[in-house]
């Protein structure tokens, strides 16, 4: 079986600060972990992927994720947030196995001027 | 361009009524996914198709039914047996069935039920 776990439910940050958005996940394979991104009232769009390859992930707009194995963690930053980057942040793991994916609850992000 | 389309954007349903929701294609994608997103609780999964004619159940499967006759499209109908059906619908896309790469959502369709 397998979880994610998303750590606050809305994070606020003001225009320029850093930006750190919690997921830890469970898994009973090798994990493939994503973030997605959602505008209201749209879909969601891929930030960034990790596969097994670098530990480290870059992603679009500036955004990265570091798997840690040891802390089952995948964390998304972002150095300086912009008021852009308000919407609402989807942490998900991959069983490989059956070929589907479990999503967290999400994360949304206000950005203050 | 390629992508995945939804329709419609917005749907209303009287209680009782079966109501089909639209989604396409065109990425060549072999599996296809089906998800209710309600406010504050993610993405639930409903039904997943990773090739033609033939689908699986989800995490949320009652009340709904879906078909898979071509590898474009995957139609979902939420029927009166849907307790619950307000919600926002979104469909997925995926290369490949193994889940090691990306899922690519269409715009999504609200339902309402009146």
């Amino acid at each position: 079986a397998q979880s994610v776990t998303q750590l606050g439910s809305h994070v606020s940050v003001s225009e320029g600060a850093l930006v750190l958005l919690r997921c830890n996940y469970s898994s009973s394979v090798p994990p493939y972990l994503f973030w997605y991104v959602q505008y209201p009232n749209q879909g969601l769009q891929l930030l960034l992927k990790y596969t097994s390859a670098a530990t480290l992930v870059k992603g679009i707009n500036g955004f990265e994720a570091e798997f840690k194995k040891s802390e089952t963690s995948f964390h998304l930053t972002k150095p300086s947030a912009h008021m852009s980057d308000a919407a609402e942040y989807f942490c998900a793991v991959t069983d490989t196995n059956a070929g589907k994916s479990t999503f967290g609850d999400g994360t949304t992000l206000t950005v203050k001027p | 361009d390629g992508g995945i389309t939804q329709s419609p954007k917005y749907l209303f349903r009287k209680e009782g009524q079966n109501v089909t929701l639209s989604c396409e294609q065109n990425l060549n994608h072999d599996a296809m996914y089906w998800y209710r997103q309600d406010p504050g609780q993610g993405l639930r999964l409903i039904y997943y198709s990773q090739i033609v004619n033939d689908f699986q159940k989800g995490d949320i499967a009652e009340g709904y039914s879906v078909s898979r006759e071509k590898k474009e499209s995957f139609p979902l109908t939420v029927t009166s047996a849907q307790k619950n059906p307000t919600a926002f619908y979104l469909c997925a896309s995926q290369s490949g069935a193994s889940g090691r790469r990306e899922q690519f959502f269409g715009p999504g369709t609200r339902l309402t039920v009146l």
